[in-house]
């Protein structure tokens, strides 16, 4: 079965950059689509890119190019999500999630949790 | 870029029948879009892809009593015998593609309540 595990919760000065970590167990990591998908308080889904990790390039949402940047270590089936330039309308819970399937999303992480506050 | 709409809002009385619209916008309404259930602090899970002439794959484990279907540009994700633990926030999403590269668009999401 495959798990995606993220890492914890993170509060952050606006300015700054967050990297959320994705670590996959239980399956092929490096043949699979890994995206990420953010939620802010209260509001929908809204997917920032994503990457499959044997081809090592990573494609973004047009809203998020220059500032969001995705990465995958094949050696530790590790995907990562960093955001710079951080304001309080990135408050939000990231996801990563992996294609199954006919599924584009799924698999899930169990979120994290990322506050922008001064 | 394509847009999708979902009302904000459904409900419906436990046992009965209930269908939720994910609209696509006129350019984009021969795509397929995937439904996606979110519980309360929970993260979502993959319920359904739909396609425009109203085919559909289910995910693991979801119930015959959730049905897809597409009219035009509007695709449903419909359920029969509505219980409890369908309360939940379903989102629709889309992938397209701009320069060769894929990308994806979900609808605003709507909150569904179990009366």
């Amino acid at each position: 079965q495959v798990q995606l595990v993220q890492s914890g919760a993170e509060v952050k000065k606006p300015g700054s950059s967050v990297k959320v970590s994705c670590k996959a167990s239980g399956g092929t990591f490096s043949s699979y689509a890994i995206s990420w998908v953010r939620q802010a308080p209260g509001q929908g889904l809204e997917w920032m890119g994503g990457i499959i990790p044997i081809l090592g390039i990573a494609n973004y949402a047009q809203k998020f190019q220059g500032r969001v940047t995705i990465t995958a270590d094949k050696s530790t089936s590790t995907a990562y999500m960093e955001l710079s330039s951080l304001r309080s309308e990135d408050t939000a819970v990231y996801y990563c999630a992996r294609d199954r399937g006919a599924a584009a999303f799924g698999y899930w992480g169990q979120g994290t949790l990322v506050t922008v506050s001064s | 870029l394509p847009v999708l709409t979902q009302p904000p809002s459904a409900s419906a009385l436990l046992g009965a029948s209930i269908k939720l619209t994910c609209t696509l916008s006129s350019e984009h309404s021969t795509y397929t879009i995937e439904w996606y259930q979110q519980r309360p602090g929970r993260s979502p899970q993959y319920i359904m892809k739909v396609k425009s002439d109203g085919s559909h794959s289910k995910g693991d484990g979801i119930p015959d009593r959730f049905m897809g279907s597409s009219s035009g540009a509007d695709r449903y994700l419909t359920f029969s015998n509505l219980q409890s633990d369908d309360e939940a926030e379903y989102h629709c999403g889309e992938s397209h593609t701009i320069d060769g590269q894929v990308a994806w668009v979900f609808g605003g999401g709507t909150k569904l309540t179990v009366l």
